[in-house]
């Protein structure tokens, strides 16, 4: 079975600390992929990498930056988080055609 | 810009009632489209993926549709179990960094 994991399933967090988010996953996929998700927003893409060191902006980068340092793993940071970062992070990975994603379980991160 | 539009946001359905799920799309060119469910606080899990007008795909309950601009996701003798957000993303041609733009999703309650 194919599998994406996230390290943490909730996560709570003060204002202005630095935030790491990890995902890990098994299929040996090239691309891998942070979104958050917020009601009414549906799925927004942050940043994306299709190879090792290799990283893209998505559509709201602002705020985030990430690190993939092997294939397998892919790790979103927050580098001072805020109360507009609290959302639902779900990492996905995908094969080299990118179309079909698989998603981890979610991290729902609360900044207070 | 790609555009996916998903309709309705919400539907509630008798269990046996059949319905459908609409998926209108805008894309320069279509490289393929993706079905998606969503349970609460889970991932996004893959259902189909359809690459040309004509083209369907069944799984149990379910048989996912498409034309040149919309998509039907069409469930029959729905269960309680079926109760979830589906989500539409087309792949373009081509298309940027992810390649995915999704919809915001069609959330589905089957009543016992």
């Amino acid at each position: 079975d194919v599998k994406v994991t996230q390290s943490s399933r909730y996560l709570v967090k003060r204002t202005g600390e630095k935030v790491f988010l990890e995902c890990v996953q098994d299929m040996d996929h090239e691309n891998m992929f942070w979104y958050r998700q917020d009601p009414g927003l549906g799925l927004r893409l942050i940043y994306f990498s299709y190879d090792v060191k290799m990283k893209e902006k998505g559509d709201i980068p602002e705020g985030y930056s990430v690190s993939r340092e092997k294939k397998e793993r892919f790790s979103l940071i927050l580098e001072s988080a805020s109360t507009n970062q609290t959302s639902m992070y779900l990492c996905a990975s995908a094969p080299g055609d990118k179309g079909k994603l698989f998603f981890g379980s979610g991290t729902q991160l609360s900044v207070l | 810009e790609d555009q996916v539009t998903q309709s309705p946001e919400a539907l509630r359905l008798q269990e046996g009632e059949s319905s459908s799920l609409n998926c209108s799309y805008t894309v320069s060119g279509l490289r393929g489209l993706f079905w998606y469910r969503q349970d609460p606080g889970k991932g996004p899990e893959f259902l189909f993926t359809l690459y040309s007008a004509g083209e369907e795909k069944e799984k149990e309950r379910l048989k996912a549709t498409l034309t040149k601009k919309e998509s039907f996701l069409h469930i029959t003798a729905p269960k309680p179990e079926d109760s979830a957000t589906y989500l539409c993303a087309v792949q373009p041609w081509g298309g940027g960094a992810d390649g995915l733009t999704f919809g915001k999703g069609t959330h589905l309650i089957i009543q016992p």
